[in-house]
């Protein structure tokens, strides 16, 4: 069975950038996640999907980030502009359903300079 | 509020060592989820193990065991003869509203480095 699969893996960007990440999860997993990995803390939720749908997205900063799972599958999160404090890695996972454990992808670090 | 310590920063032991890693937790719901995962420096997460609020019978698996007491409000994870492959930061999580998966809260993470 295939892993979560992030791309890119790296990404160098200036502040007041733009930059999107992708994410594919295991497939059939209905949940999916998108957290952010600030260097020597924990992982902190961003987003939560059930396919489509949003279930939880309290910790988002919306004013610059956005994300979508339009079919229920695949996953970008964009941040429009970067702030230096946006430097971290974001980190998908995906679940089968809310009440499994989630399997994480290898993430993408990004430096906003 | 739900609240992950993991005191401990780094821990370096020789390899074939003990080692215990400890988690406190906080939360003021009955039913609630803890969770380890591994992150070694390829930067995945790795599914240790759960636990649910009801269940606090020790587990063994393998080299790994984890000691869940209620009282303590701790979950704390022992490695048996420790091997340079467990070297990782482990990361100590708790679920919000019962469910398993749902928003995990995650420790500071410890990071454990085995010396040959």
């Amino acid at each position: 069975e295939a892993g979560v699969a992030q791309s890119p893996r790296y990404k160098i960007i200036e502040k007041r950038q733009s930059v999107a990440f992708w994410c594919n999860p295991i497939s059939g997993h209905a949940t999916l996640y998108w957290y952010q990995q600030i260097l020597g803390q924990g992982p902190k939720l961003l987003i939560q999907f059930q396919n489509n749908g949003v279930v939880d997205d309290s910790q988002l900063p919306k004013d610059r980030f956005s994300a979508e799972r339009l079919k229920g599958v695949d996953s970008t999160l964009k941040i429009q502009p970067a702030k230096l404090e946006d430097s971290a890695v974001y980190l998908c996972a995906s679940s089968r359903d809310r009440d499994t454990e989630a399997f994480f992808g290898q993430g993408t670090r990004l430096t906003v300079v | 509020a739900q609240k992950v310590t993991q005191a401990q920063t780094e821990i370096s032991v020789v390899e074939k060592e003990d080692v215990t890693l400890d988690c406190v937790y906080e939360t003021r719901d009955t039913t609630y989820y803890l969770f380890w995962y591994k992150q070694p420096p390829s930067g995945e997460l790795v599914f240790l193990i759960r636990r649910n609020s009801f269940d606090e019978q020790n587990e063994i698996s393998g080299r790994y065991s984890w000691n869940f007491q209620k009282s303590t409000s701790s979950f704390n994870f022992t490695i048996t003869a420790s091997q340079v492959v467990d070297s990782a930061v482990y990361f100590c999580a708790l679920s919000e509203g019962g469910r398993n998966t749902d928003k995990l809260i995650f420790g500071t993470g410890t990071r454990l480095q085995v010396f040959p």
